[in-house]
Formats: C-alpha cells, sequence, structure tokens
C-alpha cells in the first residue's frame, strides 16, 4: 500500500531555507504526482506545489518542489522564511486504488 | 476568483446521513473539472472522501464507497456529498475542492473554509 512519510516537525529561523521531505514507499515517486499544500492555524488549507513542481498563481516563487528518484521522495522548500510560513504541511498522492496524504509537518519559524 | 463554500448541518446524530451542499462561485461548474470532498479529523489528518465530474461521473475512496452519494446541480452551481450511517469516527472538518484531475487522481487547487461535523446523540 502507498504510504508517504514526512517529519513530524522542522525549525529555522526567519531569511533562511529549509526543506521538507516526502518520502514514499509501496510505490515509485516517478509514477505518480505529488502534490504540497499549506494549512495556517485555524485556516482550511491551500495549494502551493501540483504536480511535483508547478506553482498556482498567487504562490510566491519561494516555494518550490523536486523529487529524488535515488530516495523515493519529494521536497517541498521554502526560501527566504518568513513567520508566516509557520504552518503544517501535507504531501499528497494517490495510486490505482487510493489517494493519500502524508501525515504533515508543522513548520516552525523562530 | 474561484470560491467554495460549504453548508450543512454541523451536528448529525449516530447512525443518521450527513448532507453538505458546496457552492461555487467564480466559475462554472459545467465548464470542467472535477469537484470533490476532503475532510480533516480532529488528529490532523487529511482523507480524501471522493469527486464528481459535472456529468455525473463520481469516483469515491473505496473505504468510503459504500456509504457516499454525491451529485451535481450546474443551474445552482453547486454539489452536494451524502454520508449514511454516520458514526463518531466521522467527526471531522468537511472540505469542498476543485480537483483539476479527477479520475481517483486527486489534484486539488481550490479549496472551500471548511464545515465542521460533530457526530453525537
Amino acid at each position: 500500500n502507498l504510504m508517504l512519510t514526512q517529519p513530524h516537525s522542522v525549525s529555522e529561523s526567519p531569511g533562511k531555507t529549509i526543506s521538507i521531505s516526502c518520502t514514499v514507499s509501496g510505490g515509485n515517486i516517478v509514477s505518480n504526482y505529488v502534490q504540497w499544500y499549506q494549512q495556517r492555524p485555524g485556516s482550511a488549507p491551500t495549494t502551493l506545489i501540483y504536480e511535483y513542481y508547478q506553482r498556482p498563481s498567487g504562490v510566491p516563487d519561494r516555494f518550490s518542489g523536486s523529487i529524488d528518484r535515488s530516495s523515493n521522495s519529494a521536497s517541498l522548500t521554502i526560501s527566504g522564511l518568513k513567520t508566516e510560513d509557520e504552518a503544517d504541511y501535507y504531501c499528497q498522492s494517490y495510486d490505482s486504488t487510493k489517494v493519500v496524504f502524508g501525515g504533515g509537518t508543522k513548520l516552525t519559524v523562530l | 476568483q474561484v470560491q467554495l463554500q460549504e453548508s450543512g448541518p454541523g451536528l448529525v446524530k449516530p447512525s443518521e446521513t450527513l448532507s453538505l451542499t458546496c457552492t461555487v462561485s467564480g466559475f462554472s461548474i459545467s465548464n470542467g473539472f472535477y469537484w470533490g470532498w476532503i475532510r480533516q479529523f480532529p488528529g490532523k489528518g487529511l482523507e480524501w472522501i471522493g469527486s464528481i465530474f459535472h456529468g455525473g461521473t463520481t469516483y469515491y475512496d473505496p473505504s468510503l464507497q459504500s456509504r457516499l452519494s454525491m451529485s451535481v446541480d450546474t443551474s445552482k452551481n453547486q454539489f452536494s456529498l451524502k454520508v449514511k450511517s454516520m458514526t463518531a469516527a466521522d467527526t471531522a472538518v468537511y472540505y469542498c475542492v476543485r480537483d483539476r484531475q479527477g479520475g481517483g487522481v486527486l489534484i486539488v487547487d481550490h479549496w472551500g473554509q471548511g464545515t465542521p461535523v460533530t457526530v453525537s446523540s
């Protein structure tokens, strides 16, 4: 069964760059697109990245997506961290039978 | 811009049926895309429920399929979800979304604000 594993939490200082990983098990990272969603406290999720690295209009280019075939994982990279980036981040993918979300990563910007 | 707004009861009794409606503005459902539902449990885990095309084609999560029904009303630019036999495990915030891909391939580009649903007697 497809599973997506994310670190429970990460932290970094304002202005720095951070990457959040999403490791795929039970499937091949190149087989199905990975999406990334941001959820600020008390708000609905919003879409940051779709189809591995595509950004919807309005999403700053500080946010970028990538994949690493060797580790079968996807990553969300946030550069120039701002305090407003403090949020939960979820990856999501699918296989032939099911849509799967990662457990989420809490980003603290301190 | 595209906006989605959920409506429905915040409290449902065990064994009853949940009915939710999503009203879409800024985009006509008839113009394409799939329209779906995702829920978020109190522990923050996310779960896709299903998606529907304006023509009525549906894709449901296999584990929920037997309890689900989705429909579209293009005249009102709305789509709806019904979940039968609700239990406490269905307590969650329910989001309606626009799904770019459909076909059981979920790629969300727009989210509603979410509506909390509690199952309790």
